[in-house]
């Protein structure tokens, strides 16, 4: 089946560093999120990707859509301590109803101050 | 607008025993999706439901089933619980089905014991 891999499964970083995450597939995927979990919550989206090379930023994050379609990754600046959690991604194949989502199994976020 | 809330937040089963977990979506919101999570595997899907019918099912055994009703609640149960069934059960809800606006509920921790 379809599977995400996000590596390392954890990463430690100093406050005010930048970090990036990849995600990698060798299935094609239509449309890649990335989610952030804090602990005792669900995940919450951070960024929606929908078309191939695209670029797209909110906040200090910025994502990528892989050109070839089958991979992904999600750049942090600046790092605060507030950034703290699990990062996902997911991808989707099809659009619209019926369609489901695919996750990585994440990648444990810590910032030393 | 209250969130995506879920109920029981915690629960302790013994090996054998079934249990139900339910979920009750953003207002408006006709879709719901069940997760199971845990640290090896990750997010999985389960089943989404709209409009009371079953619209898309992940790979997991019968014992898993669910079903919606006509306020859009849902109820996910399983039987004949095993030990491999301790996970975090996420709902994320969302206005239609196939829509990438899911909003995820803080989860049900389950332990079988």
């Amino acid at each position: 089946g379809q599977q995400l891999n996000q590596s390392p499964q954890s990463m430690f970083i100093q406050e005010g560093e930048d970090v990036s995450m990849n995600c990698t597939s060798s299935s094609i995927f239509n449309t890649w999120l990335w989610y952030k979990q804090d602990p005792g919550e669900g995940p919450v989206l951070l960024i929606a990707l929908y078309k191939a090379g695209e670029l797209t930023s909110n906040g200090r994050l910025t994502a990528q859509f892989g050109i070839t379609r089958k991979d992904s990754f999600l750049n942090i600046s600046a790092s605060i301590p507030s950034d703290v959690g699990i990062y996902f991604c997911a991808g989707r194949v099809n659009t619209g109803a019926n369609s489901k989502l695919t996750f990585g199994k994440g990648i444990t976020l810590s910032v030393r101050p | 607008k209250a969130g995506v809330t879920q109920t029981p937040r915690y629960l302790i089963k013994t090996r054998g025993q079934q249990v139900t977990l339910s979920c009750s979506p953003i207002s408006g919101h006709r879709s719901v999706s069940w997760y199971q999570q845990t640290p090896g595997q990750g997010l999985q899907f389960l089943f989404e439901y709209f409009s009371e019918t079953q619209r898309n099912k992940g790979n997991f055994p019968g014992r898993f089933s669910g079903r919606q009703f006509s306020n859009s609640r849902s109820e996910m149960n399983v039987s004949t619980l095993e030990l491999g069934d301790s996970a975090l059960y996420l709902c994320a809800s969302s206005p239609t089905s196939g829509s990438l606006s899911q909003y995820f509920g803080p989860g049900t921790r389950l332990t079988v014991t």
